[in-house]
């Protein structure tokens, strides 16, 4: 299956902030990848899908401004989370699709804003 | 999408085998299910996944009945490492592919 690596693994940042968290498909080119947050003791939640070489599409009730996200290669999506507050504070986690309908995610990003 | 449901959380013992249900009532005809694992501070790992009847792999099974409104993981001889968190997902083909994550089921396993 497709290797997914993310930088860095965790942060930690003041509030008002901006933080760049990378997601990189090692061995697999992946015009698609999901970014993902989940809080603790939470489930994941979807909150946008990053489509290389176009915008990105955001879900429902996630800011686009906030949480920028730049897919210029097949094998590199960034989230940004820009001014961050304490509330921003979870588990970041991207996932790639591979030729199948199998996600593989990757280890996670772990966001503390102060 | 089908909602899902499954128990919050199961308990086990090493060596036992563990089956975790998970009922999607809505299920659609282009609708697969797909389990994954997930243990703190990591990301999911895909488990199994499969469409009807039933599924085999080198660490689980998955059974599927004629209705599809419901499934079950079986995990054979589980072991302290199999302690995570079990999500059962429905992913529906041509939807892009997103998957809907549901509470999922905190599985327990002591000695």
């Amino acid at each position: 299956g497709a290797v997914v690596s993310q930088h860095p693994s965790w942060v930690i940042c003041k509030s008002g902030t901006s933080v760049k968290i990378e997601c990189r498909s090692l061995d697999f080119q992946a015009t698609t990848m999901f970014w993902y947050r989940q809080f603790p003791k939470k489930s994941l939640m979807l909150m946008a899908t990053s489509n290389e070489g176009s915008k990105a599409t955001y879900e429902q009730g996630v800011e686009k401004d906030k949480f920028l996200i730049n897919h210029a290669s097949l094998t590199l999506s960034t989230l940004t989370v820009t001014s961050a507050h304490p509330e921003d504070s979870s588990f970041y986690i991207c996932s790639v699709i591979s030729g199948s309908y199998e996600q593989f995610f990757g280890p996670g990003t772990r966001l503390t804003v102060l | 999408l089908a909602k899902t449901t499954q128990p919050i959380s199961m308990d086990s013992y090493e060596g036992q085998e563990v089956n975790i249900t998970c009922s999607h009532n809505n299920i659609a005809t282009n609708d697969y299910i797909t389990w994954y694992q997930q243990f703190p501070s990591q990301g999911p790992r895909f488990i199994i996944q499969g469409y009807k009847t039933k599924v085999t792999n080198e660490v689980a099974s998955l059974f599927i009945p004629a209705d599809r409104k419901s499934s079950t993981l079986s995990l054979p001889r589980v072991s302290l490492s199999d302690t995570a968190v079990y999500y059962c997902l429905v992913v529906r083909t041509g939807g892009g592919n997103k998957l809907t994550f549901g509470t999922g089921t905190q599985l327990k396993v002591e000695l």
